[in-house]
């Protein structure tokens, strides 16, 4: 089985910008889960799709948005982007949501 | 919401050596607590994991173990071999309703050889 995929693998974008990164589940994974890991904040939860719904949400402002579409493929959009957005943001697929979950390699975003 | 502290930021072994890495949690609702490697450069990948109806899961040179009545777990290597060095997340969540997953800050793993 292929594993999950990302892209783009690195993105570099100016403030004020928007970005869409995309998420490639493993074939049959119906739960993506998108992460933002930081040095300083480590790993933190961003938001879950199942079944093209957002389930559940993480502490993040509403300029994170995503969506999944109907074969469970998902994207991750950033509006008005900011420094402090510069992180490298990973996703997971798993049959569901408490089920074992496998991480894509992410993408590296850089804010200028 | 939850809170997971993880302790040792940084954790130094000699090969062959056991590793003991520690989390508390802060919610009584957390029932599914994952362990993460993760490799310099490379994606999280899970280890091993345990459910609040278990109260020690082994799997070859790894083990978790879970106290609930003192909201801690952890997670222990035996006979540490020098690809065991990574950095090292655990996580806690409650699976029966919101999944919300919180990690801890992540112990850095050497393992001298």
């Amino acid at each position: 089985k292929a594993g999950v995929t990302q892209t783009p693998r690195y993105l570099i974008k100016t403030r004020g910008q928007q970005v869409t990164l995309s998420c490639s589940p493993i074939s049959g994974h119906r739960s993506v889960s998108w992460y933002q890991q930081t040095p300083g904040q480590g790993l933190q939860f961003l938001f879950e799709y199942f079944s093209e719904t957002q389930r559940n949400k993480g502490n993040f402002p509403g300029r994170f948005s995503g969506r999944q579409f109907s074969n469970s493929r998902s994207e991750m959009n950033v509006s008005t982007l900011e420094l402090g957005d510069s992180a490298l943001y990973l996703c997971a697929s798993s049959l569901a949501f408490d089920y074992e979950q496998y991480f894509g390699p992410g993408t590296r975003l850089t804010v200028t | 919401g939850e809170n997971v502290e993880q302790h040792p930021s940084t954790l130094s072994v000699q090969e062959g050596d056991s590793a003991v890495i520690k989390c508390t949690y802060s919610d009584s609702a957390s029932n599914y607590f994952p362990w993460y490697k993760q490799e310099l450069g490379k994606r999280p990948q899970l280890i091993i994991d345990i459910r609040s109806n278990v109260g020690e899961k082994k799997d070859q040179r790894i083990a978790v173990t879970l106290n609930k009545t003192a909201k801690h777990f952890s997670l222990h290597i035996t006979e540490t071999q020098p690809e065991d060095s990574a950095v090292y997340f655990c996580a806690a969540s409650e699976t029966g309703g919101s999944y919300i997953p919180t990690f801890g800050r992540g112990t850095s793993l050497i393992v001298h050889p």
